[in-house]
């Protein structure tokens, strides 16, 4: 299984603020990495596929970076409803995920 | 537009065994390779079993393989998880999950929550 770590595991931010978010994967895994948003009591959401393709409907300040084993997802602008808790996951092979970033405003 | 509505899960006690279902609908299911993942309560994402569109493979992690079994009736766009010998650590809220294209990345459905407890 490839291990996905994610740092840091929480952060808080002011409304405005760029936030970033790291992920590194135990092996290269090209570009398959997928970012998901989610908050309490809800599904997943998926924000960035393939490192760095936006979802429809996705805000554009939400951007991906990043091939191999490095990974870096941003918000440019935090928003009071980006507050949730964020995963990374790569679809390299048997998929894992990465231990989440609570994100506080 | 996709939609997963997972059910079957409840109270179980240990080593019972329980079958959810995921009702498919808004696309191709037969179309589709499925996962299952599940989320223990205040914890992380853990892949759990997925089954190709066919349904002539399947792949499971470690921690359920020879106790889970995915399935799928593609006449009934409807995806299975059987789960035998369940244990607490099982507890979760299962999500299913429709994989786009040829990769592992996710539509997901509400979710179900399976409590295993005596």
């Amino acid at each position: 299984d490839i291990q996905m770590t994610q740092s840091p595991s929480s952060l808080s931010a002011s409304v405005g603020d760029r936030v970033t978010i790291t992920c590194r994967a135990g092996q290269s895994i090209s570009r398959y990495l997928n970012w998901y948003q989610q908050k309490p009591g809800r599904a997943p959401k998926l924000l960035i596929y393939a490192g760095s393709s936006l979802e429809s409907a996705v805000s554009s300040r939400f951007s991906g970076s990043g091939s191999g084993t490095d990974f870096t997802l941003t918000i440019s602008s935090l928003q009071p409803e980006d507050s949730a808790t964020y995963y990374c996951q790569q679809s390299y092979s048997s998929p894992t995920f990465g231990g989440g970033t609570k994100v506080e405003i | 537009e996709v939609q997963l509505l997972e059910s079957g899960g409840i109270l179980e006690q240990p080593g019972g065994s329980l079958r959810l279902s995921c009702a498919a609908s808004g696309f191709t299911f037969s179309s589709h390779a499925m996962s299952w993942v599940r989320q223990a309560p205040g914890k992380g994402l853990e892949w759990v079993a997925t089954i190709a569109d066919s349904g002539s493979r399947t792949n499971y992690a470690d921690a359920v393989k020879g106790r889970f079994t995915i399935s799928r009736d593609n006449s009934k766009n409807t995806l299975y998880l059987q789960m035998n010998s369940l244990r607490a650590d099982d507890t979760a809220v299962y999500y299913c999950a429709k994989h786009r294209g040829s990769s592992s990345t996710f539509d997901w459905g509400l979710g179900t929550l399976v409590t295993v407890s005596s």
